[in-house]
């Protein structure tokens, strides 16, 4: 069964440090997402990417996010200096028409900031 | 008022039971719903989609929309303890001018052998 995969599974940074956290989407899925949840709390929209450029990104998603898709099978975050609240569960997600459809979600990526 | 309310539980029922999980919402443009089932320290995974209202049913699973009060609902039948789990609703739709999903908080599950 297709799956998203998301690598690292947990990183450990220091703060004020860049991260770039990896995914990849379901082959034929054009529409492509993060999202994070911080410990105990709701998974939260990030940024959704659709032909090669930001389709929509929530008040979350400010100067120090960036989203990539580098090649015809990896999407990355980047986040540029890291802050401790940026601590959480990082996942992606992907979609093979709009957001209407099913989403399915990466196992997700574990962002501890030190 | 939030947008996607779930009571966050726990929820402890024994093994066999029926559970009955559910959310409100209150934006009408919300037209797309799915439940998801998250482990501890896992990503979602999608057990229901449902466009319209109704109920649509996937072994002991059964969704139901209820568009008219906002009010979704996810069934289990026949609950196993491999169903302990965070149970997440989530929506999305064209007139609320964002493809992404809204997640409500989640409801913990337990279900005692």
């Amino acid at each position: 069964e297709p799956e998203v995969t998301q690598t690292p599974s947990h990183q450990v940074t220091q703060m004020g440090q860049e991260v770039i956290l990896r995914c990849v989407p379901i082959s034929n899925h054009l529409y492509f997402y993060w999202y994070r949840q911080i410990l105990g709390q709701k998974v939260e929209f990030l940024v959704s990417f659709y032909n090669n450029e930001i389709s929509e990104k929530s008040e979350i998603f400010d100067d120090q996010f960036s989203v990539e898709r580098p090649d015809g099978s990896n999407f990355t975050l980047k986040i540029r200096s890291t802050k401790l609240e940026d601590s959480a569960m990082y996942f992606c997600a992907s979609t093979q028409q709009g957001g209407y459809t099913e989403a399915f979600f990466g196992q997700g990526t574990r962002l501890t900031v030190v | 008022q939030k947008e996607v309310e779930q009571d966050p539980g726990p929820l402890s029922v024994p093994e066999g039971a029926i559970v009955s999980l559910n959310c409100t919402y209150s934006n009408s443009a919300f037209q797309y719903f799915m439940w998801y089932r998250q482990y501890s320290r896992k990503g979602p995974e999608l057990l229901m989609y449902t466009y319209s209202s109704g109920n649509k049913e996937d072994g002991r699973f059964t969704a139901q929309v209820d568009k008219s009060s906002k009010y979704i609902s996810l069934f289990i039948r026949d609950s196993q303890p491999s169903d302990s789990a965070t149970y997440l609703c989530a929506m999305s739709g064209m007139d609320t001018g964002r493809r992404a999903l809204t997640f409500g908080s989640g409801t913990r599950l337990q279900v005692q052998p």
